[in-house]
């Protein structure tokens, strides 16, 4: 497609429950991203793709969240065992990497919500 | 550790009026980057800045960085209501062989008749 898309655009789900999240990245974009965003705040990174690269891992706020990257093209972020502070709009991005401009391109967000 | 700062956080303007929004980064980077979100959307890329001393403008908008002062402007000129919503400025972290953007926590631009 000509941008990045992600699904479900809005999940609500109960306290406990595993949700998984995906992002279909801009096709040749080699570089992945996954930023959290809570209400009214900033971006808080999450994890990092690029290429065949091991990820960077560095933000996942717990080992709760993983996320992975099949075929160099579509990641999914998964949440297990969903807490209410892990509701926020989940907000993937894609790059041709810092070979290029290193620019992000966002999708839209997966609104979540935990009750 | 890098760490972005946007300063001010909250803005209101007149229309007509003149601003900047500055933002701050605390290590070395050669990379710096500005996005603009609307309630309820995602960000949407305003300017790529590259090198010292780079300045882009659209509109009325326009930005500038300065890598030794580690800083970068982004000035508004003669705000019109079309301009309100957040923006925020990235930084990417040079001492990474590939680049992770560190967000600041973004300046809420509210422009008034």
């Amino acid at each position: 497609g000509a941008g990045v898309s992600q699904s479900p655009s809005n999940k609500v789900t109960e306290k406990g429950k595993d949700v998984e999240l995906r992002c279909d990245p801009i096709s040749g974009h080699t570089a992945l991203y996954w930023y959290r965003q809570s209400l009214g705040q900033g971006l808080e990174f999450l994890i990092y793709f690029q290429g065949n690269s091991a990820p960077d891992k560095s933000g996942l706020p717990s080992d709760r969240f993983s996320a992975e990257r099949t075929g160099g093209s579509v990641s999914t972020l998964t949440i297990q065992r969903t807490q209410q502070e892990d509701s926020a709009v989940y907000l993937c991005a894609s790059s041709k990497g810092r070979v290029d401009t290193g620019e992000l391109f966002f999708g839209e967000g997966s609104r979540l919500t935990v009750l | 550790e890098l760490k972005v700062e946007q300063n001010p956080l909250f803005l209101s303007m007149q229309e007509g009026k003149n601003y900047t929004i500055y933002c701050n980064y605390s290590t070395t980077s050669d990379r710096l980057y500005w996005y603009r979100q609307d309630p309820g959307k995602s960000l949407e890329s305003l300017f790529v800045l590259l090198s010292n001393g780079a300045v882009k403008q659209e509109g009325r908008l326009m930005a500038s960085l300065d890598t030794k002062a580690r800083l970068s402007t982004l000035h508004i000129t003669a705000a019109v209501h079309d301009l309100s919503a957040t923006y925020f400025c990235a930084v990417d972290e040079a001492w990474r062989s590939q680049g992770n953007l560190i967000f600041g926590k973004g300046t809420k631009l509210s422009v008034k008749p």
